[in-house]
């Protein structure tokens, strides 16, 4: 079993469209959960992160971190085409540094 | 330079050949990453580098991989006798934060085929 498991997708949505993308995870000693976003052919950037459980927002984007169920979730609101790409979470124990990923999820926001 | 470097963006190589990838982090960053990209696979850590500690090689898949980080600046990753099952996306990524490495840029990667 792998560490953190991510749905691969493809996801395709209409444009205005809320997107859920969620990642489930094994080691309870991650303390940092993170997600990426990354273009065809371009390295990953980072969206935001969120450490231990709890919510954080930012524009049209919302993390949400369960570590009672070991889950974390992205939302995305009024989804755009540009928003199309490949979703990755990350986690991290700050003891170690690792980022761990998930297998990312194809986004496609359709117009 | 604004972000990371990685070159080249592209290899080509044959099998049994040794190839060398180069990662130039953002200046003043204190840790290093590399990782490689399979389709389907998501990233999967090879090795960190932070400061002057010993590296965490933890996740390098064989001897044939080393990497080596000169003057805490940049950095290059190894592959000796490559096998097709090397054919990947290497990705580097420096951080500016000496403990929790929350904030990793990455560069565009490298993209090597082994033939």
């Amino acid at each position: 079993q792998k560490e953190v498991e991510q749905d691969p997708g493809p996801l395709s949505v209409p444009e205005g469209a809320i997107v859920s993308l969620n990642c489930t995870y094994s080691n309870s000693a991650f303390q940092y959960f993170m997600w990426y976003r990354q273009y065809s052919r371009k390295g990953p950037e980072l969206l935001m992160y969120t450490y231990s459980s709890g919510n954080k927002e930012d524009g049209r984007f919302t993390a949400q971190v369960d570590k009672s169920s070991k889950y974390i979730s992205l939302f995305i609101r009024d989804s755009q085409p540009s928003d199309s790409a490949t979703y990755l979470c990350a986690m991290m124990v700050s003891a170690t540094n690792k980022l761990i990923f998930g297998t990312g999820t194809l986004l496609a926001v359709q117009p | 330079g604004a972000g990371v470097s990685q070159s080249p963006s592209n290899k080509v190589t044959e099998k049994g050949k040794d190839v060398e990838l180069r990662c130039d982090p953002i200046s003043g960053h204190t840790a290093l990453y590399w990782y490689r990209q399979s389709l389907g696979q998501g990233l999967e850590f090879l090795i960190y580098f932070q400061g002057n500690s010993a590296p965490d090689k933890s996740g390098l898949p064989s001897d044939r991989f080393s990497a080596e980080r000169t003057g805490g600046s940049v950095s290059t990753l190894t592959i000796q006798r490559t096998q097709q099952e090397d054919s990947a996306v290497y990705l580097c990524a420096s951080s500016p934060r000496p403990t929790v490495n929350t904030e990793a840029f990455f560069g565009q990667g490298t993209r090597l085929t082994v033939v």
